[in-house]
């Protein structure tokens, strides 16, 4: 089963700290994706990458960064934490070109005290 | 733009029974897919039904079915015989031609024993 890994499962970071959330998959999947899933507001993606170095703007990017190394890592990085920026943080890959399935992580819930 | 509406925030059933949960689409698009996913209280999102649009057949899986009306952008999820683990939210999402997906804002599902 392809598996996808987040770091943490809980976060508390404090304002203005650099925060890293990591995701990894097993699988050798092309497509990575990160999305904040806040009550009432659905999934929203903040920024996915198709290859490995390459990086695209999602819906809400701005106060996020990104970064893939590796084609089995893709890195969330919030430069300056703020509270407005606490809420589940859900990674994703899927394979290739076509519309595949997404293979989703457990999820980080982080908080920004 | 496409959107995707989820018109039913909470749903209840009787275990063994019937329920559908709704889901509408507005696109120009004449290739798409369409997804019903699952989150349930463990956070980890999964597939559960996938649909091609250019397939008239519904898609079927198990205890789960759609009913996917192009004309009339809808497409609903069915779940026969509730089980107290069909208990999560649903979450409707369309991929369109630059295969980013566009979330529905999610079905929190009851099942009552």
């Amino acid at each position: 089963d392809v598996k996808v890994t987040q770091s943490s499962r809980y976060l508390v970071k404090r304002t203005g700290e650099k925060v890293f959330l990591e995701c990894v998959q097993d699988m050798d999947h092309e497509n990575m994706f990160w999305y904040r899933q806040d009550p009432g507001l659905g999934l929203r993606l903040i920024y996915f990458s198709y290859d490995v170095k390459m990086k695209e703007k999602g819906d809400i990017p701005e106060g996020y960064s990104v970064s893939r190394e590796k084609k089995e890592r893709f890195s969330l990085i919030l430069e300056s934490a703020s509270t407005n920026q606490t809420s589940m943080y859900l990674c994703a890959s899927s394979p290739g070109r076509s519309n595949e399935k997404l293979f989703f992580g457990s999820g980080t819930q982080l908080s920004v005290l | 733009a496409q959107t995707v509406t989820q018109s039913q925030p909470e749903m209840s059933v009787q275990e063994a029974e019937t329920v559908t949960l709704s889901c509408t689409y507005d696109t120009s698009e004449s290739d798409y897919y369409l997804f019903w996913y699952k989150q349930p209280p463990s956070r980890q999102m999964i597939l559960v039904i996938r649909q091609e649009a250019y397939k008239q057949q519904n898609a079927t899986e198990n205890r789960f079915s759609v009913n996917f009306q192009k004309a009339a952008k809808s497409f609903s999820l069915k779940i026969s015989d509730s089980q107290l683990g069909d208990a999560a939210m649903y979450f409707c999402a369309y991929a369109g031609n630059n295969r980013k997906l566009i979330w529905g804002l999610g079905t929190s599902l009851a099942v009552n024993p």
